[in-house]
Parts: C-alpha cells; sequence; structure tokens
C-alpha cells in the first residue's frame, strides 16, 4: 500500500479485556516495529521484526503482550487481561533502508477503562 | 543500554533559525536520526547521519559528531508550521531498533 495502516485507530476496551491491534506494511519493507507513545512522552519500543529472523521481544512490557507477523506482511499485536496503565497510542513502523527512516502508521489509541 | 538527552521545549519566533541538540550514550553506534511529529500526528522520518558533519535538506540540516556523541537539527525560515515535536534517535546496530529520545517541543511564534 501507499502507507503504513493500522487499524482500528481508536479502541476503548474494559480492564481485563484482551485487544487485538492490526498493523499493515509497506510493501517490500522487511522491516516491521511496535512503539508505544504514552499522552506527551517519547516513543517506548516493544517489538521488532526482521524478515525471517525471530523478532526482538525485547522491549515488551509483560508477558500479557504478544505480537505476530504473518507472511512477513501484516502483524497483530495482542494485549492480554488489559490494565489502566496500558492506555496510550500504538505506533506500527515499517522501513526498508535505515537511511530512509521508518514510516510510521497513524497508530491505534487504547484507552482501558 | 542507551541514552538521549534533549531539551524538553524550545520557543523561537517566525523566520528565525532555532537548534535543536541532542546527546546520546550508546554500547554501539549506527546513526543517529530526527523525526517530526505533530499533534495528534505519526512521526515522521526527516534525517539520518551515519558519518559525521551537517547533512541539509532544504530548509532542515543535520549534524552529527561521533566523537562528542552529539548532534543537532537547524532549522531556518521558521514557519508557524513547524511547530511540534522533534524526536532524535539512535540504534546500536543495523539489526536493532531504534531508541528515540523524549522528544523536543518547539513553538513557534510570530
Amino acid at each position: 500500500g501507499a502507507g503504513v495502516s493500522q487499524s482500528p485507530s481508536n479502541k476503548v476496551t474494559e480492564k481485563g479485556k484482551d485487544v487485538e491491534l492490526r498493523c499493515d506494511p509497506i510493501s517490500g519493507h522487511t522491516a516491521l516495529y511496535w512503539y508505544r507513545q504514552s499522552l506527551g512522552q517519547g516513543l517506548e519500543f516493544l517489538i521488532y521484526f526482521q524478515g525471517n529472523s525471530a523478532p526482538d521481544k525485547s522491549g515488551l512490557p509483560s508477558d500479557r503482550f504478544s505480537a505476530e507477523r504473518t507472511g512477513g506482511s501484516v502483524s497483530t499485536l495482542t494485549i492480554q487481561r488489559t490494565q489502566q496503565e496500558d492506555s496510550a497510542v500504538y505506533l506500527c513502523a515499517s522501513s526498508w533502508k535505515e537511511a530512509y527512516g521508518y514510516t510510521f502508521g497513524s497508530g491505534t489509541r487504547l484507552t482501558v477503562v | 543500554g542507551q541514552s538521549l538527552e534533549q531539551p524538553s521545549e524550545v520557543t523561537a519566533v517566525e523566520g528565525a533559525i532555532v537548534q535543536i541538540n541532542c546527546t546520546y550514550q550508546t554500547s554501539g553506534f549506527y546513526g543517529l536520526s530526527w523525526y517530526q511529529q505533530h499533534d495528534g500526528g505519526a512521526p515522521t522520518f526527516l534525517s539520518y547521519n551515519a558519518l559525521d558533519g551537517l547533512e541539509e535538506t532544504g530548509r532542515f540540516s543535520s549534524f552529527l559528531s561521533r566523537s562528542d556523541s552529539y548532534g543537532y537539527l537547524l532549522l531556518q525560515e521558521l514557519q508557524m508550521k513547524d511547530s511540534a515535536s522533534y524526536f532524535c534517535a539512535v540504534r546500536n546496530s543495523g539489526n536493532t531498533p531504534l531508541v528515540f529520545g523524549k522528544g523536543t517541543r518547539l513553538s513557534v511564534i510570530a
């Protein structure tokens, strides 16, 4: 596609429920990243997929968080048993070469009530 | 680990020049990047410096000094639309993700 697509754009969920966030990267981009951003804060790394290599999960804050990337393309970030501190904007990005930078999606704003 | 420091806020006058500094500490180094983010928007890539020196792209320039673990973003002929947050970011190697600074909020005033 023309850009990185994320869905849903907004998600309100009750504490304790599971949520799935989707990312459709730019076709041909081999690397895919998930970050989250709390209001007025920087970007916190969550997980990174590069080609067929094992993902770098070093940023996942707890075992309630998981992600997969199917067929080297679409990725899903799953948060189980959501907590209020999970409320944030979840950003997905893809890239081809470092010199060209990351292209970010518009994000999913998650609110846990 | 890695850490980056940049000022939290900067205010500048329309038409002026502003410099946003970034210092970093990292075990390895694979380039310094800059991203712009408008309120409610997604971060967008501005520049990437792998080697020392100045890279210029229109009104924006980015500088890197690897020996000083320091870089800056220079914005010239400031416009109101430049009001945004600016993030510097580094990575340890070609196979690691970017680590972002906390961002500098730039306010351009008339």
